[in-house]
């Protein structure tokens, strides 16, 4: 199947500073990426859907201005976590599905482990 | 979108035995989706069925799919250690880059 590759893996920060998380579709080309967070012992929680070339769309409840998501090529999507805080530490992980196939099957990332202090 | 509910939210049972985890819908669905999570893992993709299809294998998991009831169960035959993981049913009204919603899972044990 597609891979799909997040980096970093892990990632401790101070409060105040902020946080960028790289998506990529290392063997497909992915006009949408979709990212999730996952908080301890909770399923996972669709946080936006992204877009190349556009705006991503949030959902209900996801500050736009504090999860920065830019999609700028058919390969990467980024999330920036701005200003983060201790409650925004979690589980990120971002999800692709290859148009060429034909349905919507998703290929998950390994997820990067955010810990701020 | 719609999200799937998995039952049980907890199972558990020793090496060898089979495990079976079902899964209910509300409305109409393209295609729906099996997935594993492993503890701080990633998703990984199990099987699609689409909402044609009654039954799909791979390997030592069966999905069963009965849209008259709007639910679908996996099954996993033999099961193994490594098979512990949390299970989700994924529904999907539409198919394309659709946004995909999760439920709670079920959590499998298996024992050695």
């Amino acid at each position: 199947g597609a891979v799909v590759s997040q980096h970093p893996s892990r990632v401790i920060c101070k409060s105040g500073t902020s946080v960028k998380i790289e998506c990529r579709s290392l063997d497909f080309q992915a006009t949408t990426m979709f990212w999730y967070r996952q908080f301890p012992k909770q399923s996972l929680m669709l946080m936006a859907t992204s877009n190349e070339g556009s705006k991503a769309t949030y959902e209900q409840g996801v500050e736009k201005d504090k999860f920065l998501i830019n999609h700028a090529s058919l390969t990467l999507s980024t999330l920036t976590v701005t200003s983060a805080h201790p409650e925004d530490s979690s589980f990120y992980i971002c999800s692709a599905s290859d148009p060429l196939a034909g349905n919507n099957e998703q290929f998950f990332g390994p997820g990067t482990r955010l810990t701020v202090l | 979108s719609q999200q799937g509910e998995e039952d049980p939210q907890a199972l558990s049972i020793q090496e060898g035995e089979n495990a079976t985890m079902n899964c209910s819908y509300k409305t109409s669905i393209n295609n729906l989706q099996w997935y594993r999570q492993n503890s701080g893992r990633g998703l990984v993709h199990l099987i699609l069925i689409r909402s044609n299809e009654r039954e799909k294998h791979s390997g030592r998991l069966r999905v069963t799919l009965d849209t008259s009831k709007k639910s679908s169960s996996l099954l996993i035959t033999a099961s193994r250690a490594a098979d512990t993981a949390s299970y989700f049913c994924v529904p999907s009204t539409q198919g394309g880059s659709e946004k995909l919603v999760f439920g709670k899972g079920t959590k499998l044990t298996v024992n050695p």
